[in-house]
């Protein structure tokens, strides 16, 4: 079980650059986020799918998008990329009854824009 | 938006002594659980706590939903080298599908 998978581990862009971060699971969660993580700021959301066909904004959604593909896959993408979205991100799923909030993360990708 | 305030942000110990660590909230929680982040790994879901009172082992990281339902702790007992990461605490609002409202962390670092 590969669980959850992120792809690319590591990108570098240049400011105006665009990109897509991909994330597939494949323990049948409902649910699906995306999270940043940047020094002394702990994980703050992105967005987040609460079931395959719905997308909703999480904390700090400004200047990313996502897609939910199927109910395995759900991307980020930049658009333009600014410096400020220099960071650790992870996409983390759950199965959103019962134990909703135990999220199962992958192990980040770490995006730096020049 | 919701925040967890976690305290402290980082801790330097013996290795032998025992670890705690809190979570408070101007908001009442559903759920709290603890994630430890070991470096370049993604968190990992310690213990999760669902009712108020609630005290919950695991080996030897302990965890308590607290009675107001706005706070919780988790303590480590006899810490080892391997307790070495980031423990992060999380809070649901409401059952469900709402998402995870998460702490900065603790960062936590042991001397052997």
């Amino acid at each position: 079980n590969a669980g959850v998978t992120q792809t690319p581990k590591f990108q570098v862009l240049k400011t105006g650059q665009s990109m897509t971060l991909q994330c597939a699971q494949d323990m049948n969660h409902n649910s699906m986020y995306w999270y940043r993580q940047d020094p002394g700021m702990g994980l703050r959301l992105i967005y987040y799918s609460a079931s395959e066909g719905t997308t909703d904004k999480g904390e700090v959604p400004n200047g990313y998008n996502v897609s939910r593909l199927n109910k395995r896959e759900f991307s980020l993408r930049l658009e333009s990329a600014a410096p400020s979205q220099t960071s650790v991100y992870f996409c983390a799923g759950s199965s959103g009854t019962g134990g909703a909030g135990e999220l199962f993360f992958g192990e980040g990708s770490r995006l730096t824009v020049l | 938006g919701q925040q967890l305030n976690q305290s402290p942000q980082s801790m330097f110990i013996q290795e032998g002594e025992d670890v705690s660590m809190n979570c408070t909230s101007s908001s009442i929680f559903n759920t709290w659980l603890w994630y430890k982040q070991e470096p370049g790994e993604g968190p990992v879901l310690l213990i999760a706590l669902y009712k108020a009172g609630e005290l919950t082992s695991n080996g030897r990281l302990t965890a308590q939903f607290g009675i107001t339902r706005k706070d919780s702790f988790l303590n480590i007992s006899a810490s080892i080298p391997s307790d070495v990461g980031i423990y992060f605490c999380a809070g649901q609002l409401k059952p469900g599908n709402t998402p995870l409202v998460f702490g900065k962390g603790t960062r936590l670092s042991v001397i052997a």
